[in-house]
């Protein structure tokens, strides 16, 4: 079956350092990555997508990287500040019947950025 | 704009009870979709709709029902409720548009079954 992993544990760093957050994927071949933020008690929002033939994609403090040999993706935030802290959540995108892109989430890594 | 828009944004029921969940948006997008986000888990897609009067099944549609009679609205009931279905409840929307597959997420909906 289908799976996306995500690092369940809390990464931790200190501000300043650059965050790497890793998406790992079994069973699937998505047309795109995206990358969502969400606060506690809030909806995920949209960051960044990625397409199958991009390796990389930056936007501000942000880059993605898309490797679809080693299924994988991984999220940088560059000097990440504290207001960085948030859950981060990965998702697979591919078309199916009907024209639309279902998106299959995966469970998100915390990220905390210590001052 | 306001987005999406859900309510309401915490509710209890007992088992067996029915209710609605709430979920507009007011930027004209076609497509529409409710999660739900249990703790460890990723978000799971329930139903979705790609237009106004067509709607289709997602990953757990078992217990619910959707409609979409125009296209600012996608209400979700649950027809009797379960403690399965204690859960985060988010609704989202997003343009047809080839290539935007930008998701946009209401702020959630928190139900709790005892």
């Amino acid at each position: 079956s289908q799976k996306i992993e995500q690092n369940s544990e809390a990464l931790n760093i200190q501000e300043g350092k650059t965050a790497t957050l890793t998406c790992n994927y079994t069973n699937y071949s998505p047309a795109y990555l995206q990358w969502y933020r969400q606060d506690p008690g809030r909806g995920p929002v949209f960051l960044l997508l990625i397409r199958e033939n991009e390796k990389e994609k930056r936007k501000e403090r942000l880059k993605v990287t898309f490797d679809t040999t080693l299924k994988q993706s991984l999220f940088h935030i560059t000097a990440s500040q504290p207001a960085d802290s948030a859950t981060y959540l990965c998702a697979l995108g591919a078309l199916f019947s009907g024209g639309y892109n279902k998106l299959i989430f995966g469970a998100g890594t915390r990220l905390a950025v210590h001052p | 704009n306001a987005g999406v828009t859900q309510t309401p944004k915490f509710q209890v029921l007992k088992t067996g009870q029915s209710m609605t969940l709430q979920c507009a948006q007011d930027m004209n997008h076609e497509y529409m979709s409710w999660y739900r986000q249990d703790p460890g888990m990723g978000l799971r897609l329930i139903h979705y709709s790609v237009g106004a009067g067509i709607t289709d099944q997602g990953e757990v549609p078992n217990g619910y029902n959707v409609s979409r009679s125009t296209t600012e609205d996608f209400p979700l009931r649950l027809l009797s409720a379960a403690p399965s279905q204690t859960s985060v409840y988010f609704c989202a929307s997003r343009p047809p548009l080839a290539g935007s597959d930008t998701q946009y997420f209401g702020p959630g909906t928190r139900l709790t079954v005892l």
